[in-house]
């Protein structure tokens, strides 16, 4: 069974700091996303990344996909209020393309 | 935002009675997910369907059917509802097969059985 271990489960911090989230696996994945979640409602894709290597930039936001396509990371710098979510890692399994989720990242930044 | 509804959006039931969770979209996508959220297991995917009336079971199907009759609609049933199906139920849908990536999540509906 492919898993996708997040860290940390847990992320309170103040307005500006830098913070990031890691998303490790075993397992090779043909992609990985990125989604936000916000309470009472469902989850939001802000990125795919699908090199190994590959790096890609949403504004604040920086996406990592590692170079064995095993693992991510998430990087948000001078993170705002508006930050505050469930971040989710989802890999897409190599063989047949199912998405399997992380347990998620709650970040609260504080003002 | 894609068109995707969820009915009920909040239900309370007890154990041992049936229950069915609707999913509606008009985005005329092919695919469509049963997921489940809970704390600490991220989502996890109960059932899809890739087409009218062909369904198949993820990863934690025990306990759940599905049926879609219609390309727009996708019925989750819990025949006799556990206090473990207490959880948040998302559907999902894509283009693609399994979204290449990209699905599009409806807004939830919360279930709690006693």
């Amino acid at each position: 069974t492919q898993l996708l271990e997040q860290s940390p489960q847990f992320l309170s911090i103040q307005e500006g700091e830098n913070l990031t989230v890691y998303c490790n696996s075993s397992s090779v994945f043909s992609s990985l996303q990125w989604y936000r979640q916000e309470p009472g409602e469902g989850p939001v894709l802000l990125v795919t990344v699908v090199t190994g290597g590959e790096v890609k930039k949403l504004k604040r936001l920086t996406f990592q996909f590692g170079d064995a396509r095993k693992d991510s990371s998430l990087h948000i710098t001078a993170a705002q209020p508006g930050d505050t979510g469930l971040y989710l890692c989802a890999g897409a399994d190599s063989n047949t393309g199912k998405l399997i989720f992380g347990q998620g990242t709650t970040l609260q930044v504080k003002p | 935002d894609a068109g995707i509804t969820q009915s009920p959006r909040h239900k309370v039931t007890e154990t041992g009675t049936p229950v069915t969770l609707r999913c509606h979209q008009t985005e005329n996508h092919r695919y469509m997910y049963w997921y489940r959220q809970d704390p600490g297991h991220g989502l996890r995917l109960i059932h899809y369907s890739y087409g009218v009336k062909d369904t198949d079971k993820g990863e934690v199907s025990d306990g759940y059917s599905v049926s879609r009759s219609k390309t727009e609609d996708f019925l989750l049933t819990l025949e006799s509802a556990t206090s473990s199906q207490t959880s948040v139920y998302f559907c999902a849908i894509s283009k693609d097969r399994w979204g290449q990536g990209t699905q599009y999540f409806g807004p939830g509906t919360r279930l709690t059985v006693l």
